[in-house]
């Protein structure tokens, strides 16, 4: 069964803090990595990853895949109390068009 | 770029009536559109599939007289709760397919069922 795993499961960081956030995966023909931030409405595009080794970057927010060891890292530099939300990791598949979801990251940045 | 809106974004109905989302693309041509519905505290879950003219596939488990999906055009898909009923409660989410095969989201659709 296809699987993405996210930990922690929540954070609670001080503003200025730099945070990991990591996702691992087992699925069957992967194709790309996904990062989305979701605050209280729908979840907004950050990065896809195809390629390994490659770092995205935006901003503060940067990712990274490893295909070989199956997962990526979602790095925040310098966090502000508007970085606070769910982050959600998901892996799309050569075969079909669908994502497979982790559960979340709950980042809480205090000020 | 690649904004996708949903409409409304938030609806109240009585129990029994049927409520119709519509999910757009504004900016972009979406051979496939996702609709996931959503529940506090949990991650987003796939319902159906939903491919510009012709059937839906739906995720096991969800039942496609229920939630029916059209999609008419390469930007609109639309959702239609038949019969809704108090467990229909939920945040419904649409997503359109780009082209590299990432997911942008709609805002969202809070529906209550008195």
């Amino acid at each position: 069964e296809d699987k993405v795993v996210q930990s922690p499961l929540s954070l609670v960081v001080h503003e200025g803090d730099t945070v990991t956030l990591n996702c691992s995966y087992e699925v069957t023909n992967f194709r790309s990595l996904l990062w989305y931030k979701q605050e209280k409405k729908a979840p907004t595009f950050l990065f896809m990853l195809t390629s390994s080794g490659f770092e995205k970057k935006s901003g503060r927010l940067s990712s990274i895949l490893d295909k070989k060891e199956l997962f990526s890292i979602l790095n925040i530099t310098a966090t502000q109390t508007g970085d606070s939300a769910v982050y959600l990791c998901a892996v799309g598949q050569t075969s079909g068009s669908r994502l497979t979801f982790g559960e979340g990251t709950q980042l809480t940045v205090n000020p | 770029g690649a904004v996708v809106s949903q409409h409304p974004s938030w609806v109240i109905c009585k129990s029994g009536t049927s409520v119709k989302i519509e999910c757009r693309s504004l900016d972009f041509q979406a051979t496939t559109m996702f609709w996931y519905r959503q529940f506090p505290k949990q991650s987003l879950m796939l319902m159906a599939t939903s491919n510009e003219g012709s059937k839906a596939t739906y995720e096991q488990g969800v039942e496609k007289d229920k939630f029916l999906i059209n999609h008419a055009s390469l930007t609109l898909s639309t959702l239609t709760v038949t019969s809704a009923h108090p467990e229909d409660s939920s945040f419904y989410i649409c997503s359109a397919m780009g082209l590299a095969g990432e997911q942008f989201f709609g805002p969202g659709t809070r529906l209550t069922v008195l």
